[in-house]
């Protein structure tokens, strides 16, 4: 089965500093990887995923994501926060080999300071 | 139509009564899901459709919840005698396929569910 743990339901920056948003995943097969993000009153946008090519994964706005099998993790990071990247983010998890249910952890509300 | 369109956005209903919660997904996709966001939680699966296969329903949280996709395209979702617990966004999802890596689901807005 697949689970995902995403630390921290809450995370504040300041405009201009780094992203950083944490997942770790659970898998007993490879998995695919998923970040979705979620302005206010709207649905889910794909920001990147991870289909077993490049571990490093670049998506949209800047922001991307490293599979780290070791450490069962794909942390997604930005260098710089914008006001505009103030949304929930959500990690998802899916059996290797094809893209069926997606299993979402928490989401993270990323909040950004002037 | 562009993306997925959910309708009702808002609905509001009375304990006991029954709801129906409607997805077009994007014209010429297959699998189509069903997902559940409520306050302060995930995520969480409901149900999911691929072509003319039978759905995955092992998400719904009691039979008090069904779900159908008429002609491969339109999806209903009913809720029997609304609980106040059943109160959340209901989340569409479509993508092109489910059997292929590189393809990806597009929501649709969501539709917030009240129950009083």
């Amino acid at each position: 089965a697949q689970s995902v743990t995403q630390l921290g339901s809450h995370v504040s920056v300041s405009e201009g500093a780094l992203v950083l948003l944490r997942c770790n995943y659970s898998s007993s097969v490879p998995p695919y990887l998923f970040w979705y993000v979620q302005y206010p009153n709207q649905g889910l946008q794909l920001l990147l995923k991870y289909t077993s090519a490049a571990t490093l994964v670049k998506g949209i706005n800047g922001f991307e994501a490293e599979f780290k099998k070791s450490e069962t993790s794909f942390h997604l990071t930005k260098p710089s926060a914008h006001m505009s990247d103030a949304a929930e983010y959500f990690c998802a998890v899916t059996p290797g080999g094809g893209f069926q249910k997606l299993v979402f952890g928490t989401g993270t509300r990323l909040l950004v300071s002037p | 139509g562009a993306g997925v369109s959910q309708s009702p956005s808002n609905k509001v209903t009375e304990k006991g009564k029954d709801v129906e919660l409607r997805c077009d997904p994007i014209s010429g996709h297959t699998a189509l899901y069903w997902y559940r966001q409520s306050l302060g939680q995930g995520l969480e699966f409901l149900i999911y459709f691929q072509g003319n296969s039978a759905p995955d329903k092992s998400g719904l949280p009691s039979d008090r919840f069904s779900a159908e996709r008429t002609g491969g395209s339109v999806s209903t979702l009913t809720i029997q005698r609304t609980q106040q617990e059943d109160s959340a966004v209901y989340l569409c999802a479509s993508s092109l396929s489910s059997d292929s890596w590189n393809t990806e689901a597009f929501f649709g807005q969501g539709t917030r569910l009240t129950v009083v």
